[in-house]
């Protein structure tokens, strides 16, 4: 299994639907993780941190799964504006962070 | 406000010719970071530091040097840049917490080095 591993996508997704993604990652003992939003030839910004409870940001779900060992991001009532690419993060074995590949978004008018 | 500043943002160059690309940052962080960005590869890692004088090489080192005199600097040096090197670069940092966890990175707005 890859150490961070995401679904490139692109998702195409109608304006106001509510759309899911998943990243698995390989290190069991992982406790920081992290969603960052990428916008083309910008720099990923810090979306949210996931904690083992779960949290919840506005219209923005995140979770963490440790016995499948994969993390989630929830976007409800999408917004033309969510049009991104999504990143995910997790410390690998040498508790470096890795940074998934990202899944690109895209919210259709 | 809480920055993390590279400069240049933009850059071209020769194959051979030694460069610099500085990264500043104000927010007291102990990690720091330089990534490099290709298409389909995602963002990779050049060399980290988790402190001043210590520093370690990420997933991609070949070609690159760092150095960590001061917290706030990490300058991000190619000796003898090739053409493989032209990328987008992002220098981050991060406060690591007790226990060695991080709280999430801020990222420099990117550096776009084309070498010819």
């Amino acid at each position: 299994r890859k150490e961070v591993e995401q679904d490139p996508g692109p998702f195409n997704v109608p304006e106001g639907a509510t759309v899911a993604f998943n990243c698995t990652y390989s290190n069991s003992a992982s406790q920081s993780f992290f969603w960052y939003r990428q916008d083309c030839r910008k720099e990923p910004k810090l979306l949210m941190s996931v904690y083992s409870s779960g949290n919840e940001d506005g219209r923005f779900t995140a979770q963490l799964n440790r016995a499948s060992q994969y993390i989630s991001l929830l976007i409800r009532d999408s917004k033309l504006s969510d049009s991104a690419t999504y990143l995910c993060v997790a410390p690998n074995r040498d508790d470096k962070i890795i940074f998934g590949k990202g899944t690109r978004l895209h919210i259709l008018p | 406000e809480a920055q993390v500043t590279q400069n240049p943002r933009y850059l071209i160059t020769v194959t051979g010719k030694k460069l610099t690309v500085t990264c500043s940052q104000n927010m007291n962080h102990e990690y720091m970071s330089w990534y490099r960005q290709d298409p389909g590869l995602g963002l990779r890692q050049i060399y980290y530091s988790m402190n001043v004088e210590v520093t370690d090489k990420g997933d991609v080192p070949e070609g690159y040097k760092v150095s960590r005199k001061e917290k706030r600097n990490f300058p991000l040096i190619l000796e003898s840049p090739s053409p493989n090197q032209t990328s987008l670069y992002f220098c981050a940092s991060s406060f690591i917490g007790t226990g060695g966890f991080s709280y999430g990175y801020t990222f420099g707005s990117g550096t776009r080095l084309t070498v010819v």
